[in-house]
């Protein structure tokens, strides 16, 4: 079945770039998401590509999508202790409706 | 986009009660879903509400646990039923306007059971 992988922790250094690594199974994945969970919070969308694109900014978020390895990225520029949540990568095709989400990578910020 | 409400935001429960929790979406949506994330956990779907007919349940699911009413286009509801402490969980609504490019999630009710 589909499976979606992340490593569990990360750890950057305030002002440096953060990278979020995350790999899936399903070759007929569509759209890949990024969403950020705060604590005691729900989950925020944070940027979405379609299967057909390499690259996605959007201000200090850069999502790079490597289809032939199934591996997705997600780039936070100048980290802030803002950015401090857990960062889920999910998938869907576009022939389901339902997301398949990874186990979440908890990002925490050290001045 | 879709912006969505949760009722209530937090609850604590005997063992053995249930509780049914509210969803109302700003907007009418295609599909809307219910996801469970325990504690220290990633979200696994529950089931699909359909309007009109019965929710689709995953693997490890039943209704009789988990009944959903989805009654229109903006409204659906989850209760859980005969609680036990590993019903413990967030609750998340989600819904997936038409078009279907991005779903979005509710702030999640938190459920503590004793």
């Amino acid at each position: 079945g589909e499976d979606v992988e992340q490593s569990l922790f990360l750890s950057v250094r305030e002002g440096d770039s953060s990278v979020i690594n995350c790999t899936y199974t399903d070759s007929s994945s569509t759209y890949l998401y990024w969403y950020k969970q705060e604590p005691g919070a729900g989950l925020q969308l944070l940027t979405y590509i379609f299967s057909n694109m390499d690259m996605k900014q959007d201000q200090r978020l850069t999502v790079l999508l490597n289809k032939k390895d199934k591996h997705l990225s997600l780039r936070i520029a100048d980290t802030q202790t803002g950015d401090s949540a857990i960062y889920f990568c999910a998938e869907r095709s576009s022939s389901a409706s339902k997301i398949i989400f990874g186990s979440g990578t908890r990002l925490s910020i050290r001045p | 986009s879709a912006v969505i409400s949760q009722k209530p935001s937090r609850d604590i429960c005997q063992r053995g009660t249930s509780l049914t929790i509210q969803c109302q979406v700003d907007s009418q949506v295609t599909m809307m879903f219910w996801y469970r994330q325990q504690p220290g956990q990633s979200l696994t779907l529950i089931a699909t509400a359909n309007q009109g007919s019965e929710a689709t349940y995953e693997s490890g699911f039943v209704i009789d646990k988990f009944p959903i009413s989805r009654p229109n286009l903006t409204f659906s509801t989850l209760t859980v039923s005969n609680m036990s402490p590993e019903d413990s969980s967030i609750y998340l609504c989600s819904a997936l306007p038409g078009g279907g490019e991005t779903q979005y999630f509710g702030p999640g009710t938190r459920l503590l059971v004793l």
